[in-house]
């Protein structure tokens, strides 16, 4: 199994209030991804890395932040919680970004904004 | 947008064979991807297409039609533990191996 964590694994928050999720990997791989996963959506991403310090949008990034100051943390902040974030939450990550290099995911946080 | 479909739910006996479909639109598709998902875990990787044609890997098959923008992962000889979600990824031209995701399958497997 790839080396991924994340934490914390549980989080039940109140809106209003700022929150960081971490994602840690012991891969050395190069691209890292957050998304979050809703019943009838699938998972969707939120934001990639693709290097230290390189990040973009997703596909549903309002009101999410992300920083990556090593390989191997890739941290999602939200900086204030609205409970439209209720959802869990993946990291994933991908070795190179082409050809038969598939997403290796996280355990995922459950994130509750109340 | 690009849209990948694929049913919601499939209900298959255990034993039995079960085929889950998985269509896409086909302007920039740079490779598909499938995945298994229990619930309350992590999805986990079960076959890769990007040539026409059929993966097999043990009890699972993927096949990938680009023309068409079709796919389908084909389970066999069905035991409970495949029920689960199976999640159908494409990845698009772009870069950055970012992959669009169906919302899913969730196969159901009885006695």
């Amino acid at each position: 199994d790839a080396g991924i964590t994340q934490s914390p694994r549980h989080k039940v928050t109140e809106t209003g209030t700022p929150v960081t999720l971490r994602c840690h990997q012991t891969e050395n791989h190069r691209y890292m991804y957050w998304y979050r996963q809703d019943p009838g959506h699938g998972l969707r991403l939120i934001h990639y890395s693709y290097g230290v310090k390189d990040t973009d949008k997703g596909e549903v990034s309002d009101g999410y932040s992300v920083s990556r100051s090593k390989t191997e943390d890739f941290l999602l902040t939200l900086e204030s919680a609205t409970s439209s974030q209720t959802s869990v939450y993946f990291c994933a990550i991908s070795e190179s970004s082409s050809g038969h290099n598939e997403q290796f995911f996280g355990p995922g946080t459950r994130l509750t904004v109340l | 947008g690009q849209n990948i479909d694929q049913p919601t739910e499939m209900t298959a006996t255990e034993g039995a064979i079960v085929q889950i479909n998985c269509t896409y639109q086909t302007s920039g598709f740079n490779g598909l991807f499938w995945y298994q998902q229990h619930a309350g875990e992590a999805p986990t990787f079960l076959s890769y297409n990007v040539l026409d044609g059929l993966e097999e890997k043990g009890r699972f098959s993927s096949f990938l039609s680009r023309s068409k923008g079709y796919s389908y992962l084909l389970l066999k000889e069905l035991q409970m533990k495949d029920s689960a979600s199976y999640l159908c990824a494409v990845r698009f031209s772009g870069g950055y191996n970012k992959l669009i995701f169906g919302a899913g399958t969730r196969l159901a497997v009885h006695p």
